[in-house]
């Protein structure tokens, strides 16, 4: 049973515009939410996070939204780039350290 | 500068043969952890630590095995490698403290067993 989804597979967005990646749970004892990117053959980079007492926090072009009633958590990247081409993992966790991630959403950003 | 280092990045390897994947980190993390993760799938946990001498399962049932003697050091070891075992590896590890939750990723391993 999946407690963190990743519903869509893969984004295309064009360069400039907004990029919205989504990720749904279903464990309410999560209350930490991470996102990370990675690309081919490399590591998964931790890009933003937000604590559930939180339901916004904001990093340069990266913002991360948290819904708690929905149990529903957004990334929005605005302006896309071609570099912000990558697969963006969502994670969850709750009293213990350990990590949930969803499946991963492929993102591409063309000119 | 701080980092964390997996070796080797890919493996090519025939069924039966033991093999070790390494991992070490200059952070003075005391928590350290493995995932195994296939295309298009989710990281899942296979084994963690929290200092030395720790070692714990994850979620994940792996037949590896792993240990930790020194705090920078957590290799993962498997005695007879299988297909089955085909999957990239990625180590990780983040400070020791309440409300810490992100953890940095080396840049993994890819093994492919023939």
């Amino acid at each position: 049973d999946q407690q963190v989804k990743q519903n869509s597979p893969s984004l295309s967005v064009q360069e400039g515009r907004i990029s919205i990646l989504n990720c749904d749970y279903t464990n309410s004892m999560f209350d930490y939410f991470l996102w990370y990117k990675k690309y081919p053959a490399e590591g998964p980079t931790f890009l933003i996070s937000i604590s559930s007492i939180k339901d916004k926090n904001e990093d340069g072009r990266f913002t991360v939204f948290l819904n708690k009633s929905a149990k529903h958590l957004s990334l929005h990247i605005v302006p896309s780039q071609p570099g912000d081409s990558a697969v963006y993992f969502c994670a969850a966790s709750g009293h213990t350290d350990k990590l949930i991630f969803g499946t991963g959403t492929r993102l591409q950003v063309f000119p | 500068e701080a980092d964390i280092y997996q070796t080797p990045r890919y493996l090519v390897i025939g069924t039966g043969k033991k093999i070790t994947l390494e991992c070490s980190q200059t952070m003075g993390h005391d928590k350290m952890y493995w995932y195994q993760q296939d295309p298009g799938m989710e990281l899942h946990l296979i084994h963690y630590s929290y200092g030395v001498n720790s070692t714990e399962k994850g979620d994940l049932s792996s037949e590896s095995t792993v240990s930790r003697i020194r705090t920078e050091h957590f290799p993962l070891t498997l005695e007879s490698a299988r297909p089955s075992h085909t999957s990239q590896y990625l180590c990780a590890s983040s400070e020791f403290g309440t409300g810490v939750h992100e953890q940095y990723f080396g840049p993994g391993t890819r093994l492919t067993v023939t």
